[in-house]
């Protein structure tokens, strides 16, 4: 199984800040990974996947970036919708894997 | 409106068993490979099964391999979600999703199962 670590679990930020959030994969999932936000109540929703794709809708503050086993979504400038919790997951192999998460609060 | 509603879910003892269902709607549900998700309390996400469009593969999260089986019908446009032998620690709320691997998703909103003496 795949192991997705993302770091921080959670992260203090402000409204306009620019936020990188990491995924690092136990092994190679290529380019085979999806990044979701969720607020409280909610279910998730896909902001990448491809590693670096925006879906259509997704706004273009969130982009998605890849480098060997080390994924990275950035908020280009946090806005205060922003807040709540994002996951990474790989869809390279199963069974697919998802990170524990990492929390966005003020 | 391509939507997906789930339904099953309850309290049972452990050991007990739980069918749930998913009910698809707004698109052709027999074009698509399907998948259960669910999502403990207070907790993060954890993918449990998938199914093919066909019924032809299936997959499961070794955690759940062996007590639940994934099945679907599709001239209901039903997937359904079997599970036996279950445990305090299969206690969340459980979705069903279509396209986990593409940008074409769809989430259903989960319905709650409790696991509890």
């Amino acid at each position: 199984e795949i192991v997705m670590t993302q770091s921080p679990a959670t992260l203090s930020v402000s409204p306009g800040e620019r936020v990188p959030l990491s995924c690092r994969a136990s092994q190679s999932v290529g380019r085979n990974l999806a990044w979701y936000q969720q607020k409280p109540g909610q279910t998730p929703r896909l902001l990448i996947f491809g590693a670096s794709t925006r879906p259509t809708g997704v706004p273009a503050r969130f982009s998605g970036s890849e480098s060997g086993a080390e994924f990275t979504l950035t908020i280009s400038s946090l806005q205060s919708e922003d807040l709540g919790v994002y996951y990474c997951q790989q869809y390279n192999s199963w069974p697919y894997t998802f990170g524990q998460g990492t929390k966005l609060e003020i | 409106q391509e939507q997906l509603v789930e339904s099953g879910g309850g309290v049972v003892q452990p050991g007990g068993s739980l069918r749930l269902s998913c009910a698809a709607s707004g698109f052709t549900f027999k074009k698509y490979a399907m998948h259960w998700v669910r999502q403990a309390p207070g907790k993060g996400l954890d993918w449990v099964a998938f199914m093919s469009y066909d019924g032809g593969s299936v997959y499961y999260a070794d955690s759940v391999e062996g007590r639940f089986t994934i099945s679907r019908d599709n001239s209901k446009d039903t997937l359904y979600l079997q599970m036996n032998n279950l445990r305090l620690e299969d206690t969340a709320v459980y979705h069903c999703a279509r396209g986990l691997s593409s940008s074409q998703q769809v989430w259903g909103q989960g319905t709650p199962v409790t696991v509890s003496s």
